[in-house]
């Protein structure tokens, strides 16, 4: 989607390296997610920030930590990736760009493309 | 957070109208019932959002009941190419989070 973007698109990587995936939107949205696919579980979220430094646990953020330290980046590590961490990453962004509810405004999640890892 | 309930999976044929329920219990009283679809390879994408009764738009529409505890998506003559998954969630769409759980959502699949 146009105005949210996630680097690298594909990555493999070794057992035990550190990874460390890319988000960056140019909305200025004050909400953005870090989310898992895999096949039988749909997506899971893993951590989520509310705003530049703010961030929380999502339901399976063992393994993973994330920083914000601008409004439009943010970044999911992986400290010492595991096979169990081969997945698709999704990236999402939800909110008006001023944080304040606008009456009518279409809210929910704008989603990246989604970045493919591989942990060998 | 107020959790989903899907069907797992439906088939139908081109130029039918399929229809996909969700219950959603729980949902509170600031909650909103969106719908998205995902193709693979891709992230989901928006197709609709409502609160209460009928909302339509160019692609779908949305059934939501007075006591908001079930939604229906409905996809009018759909085609091969709607062959998707479809996730029904609710949240708040107050604030601007939109902090909510995935279920797995429903496998549509459209046949000739």
């Amino acid at each position: 989607d146009a105005g949210i973007t996630q680097s690298p698109r594909h990555k493999v990587t070794e057992t035990g390296t550190p990874v460390t995936l890319r988000c960056h939107q140019t909305e200025n949205h004050r909400y953005m997610y870090w989310y898992r696919q895999d096949p039988g579980h749909g997506l899971r979220l893993i951590h989520y920030s509310y705003g530049v430094k703010d961030t929380d646990k999502g339901e399976v953020s063992d393994g993973y930590s994330v920083s914000r330290s601008k409004t439009e980046d943010f970044l999911l590590t992986l400290e010492s990736a595991t096979s169990s961490q081969t997945s698709v990453y999704f990236c999402a962004i939800s909110g008006t760009p001023t944080g304040v509810a606008i009456t009518g405004y279409r809210n929910g999640y704008t989603f990246g493309s989604g970045t493919r890892l591989t942990v060998v | 957070l107020a959790k989903t309930t899907q069907p797992i999976s439906m088939d139908s044929y081109e130029g039918q109208e399929v229809n996909i329920t969700c219950s959603h219990n729980n949902i509170a009283t600031n909650d909103y019932i969106t719908w998205y679809q995902q193709f693979p390879s891709q992230g989901p994408r928006f197709i609709i959002q409502g609160y209460k009764t009928k909302v339509t738009n160019e692609v779908a529409s949305l059934f939501i009941p007075a006591d908001r505890k079930s939604s229906t998506l409905s996809l009018p003559r759909v085609s091969l190419s709607d062959t998707a998954v479809y996730y029904c969630l609710v949240g708040d769409n107050g604030t601007g989070g939109f902090k909510t759980i995935f279920g797995a959502g429903t496998r549509l699949f459209v046949k000739a």
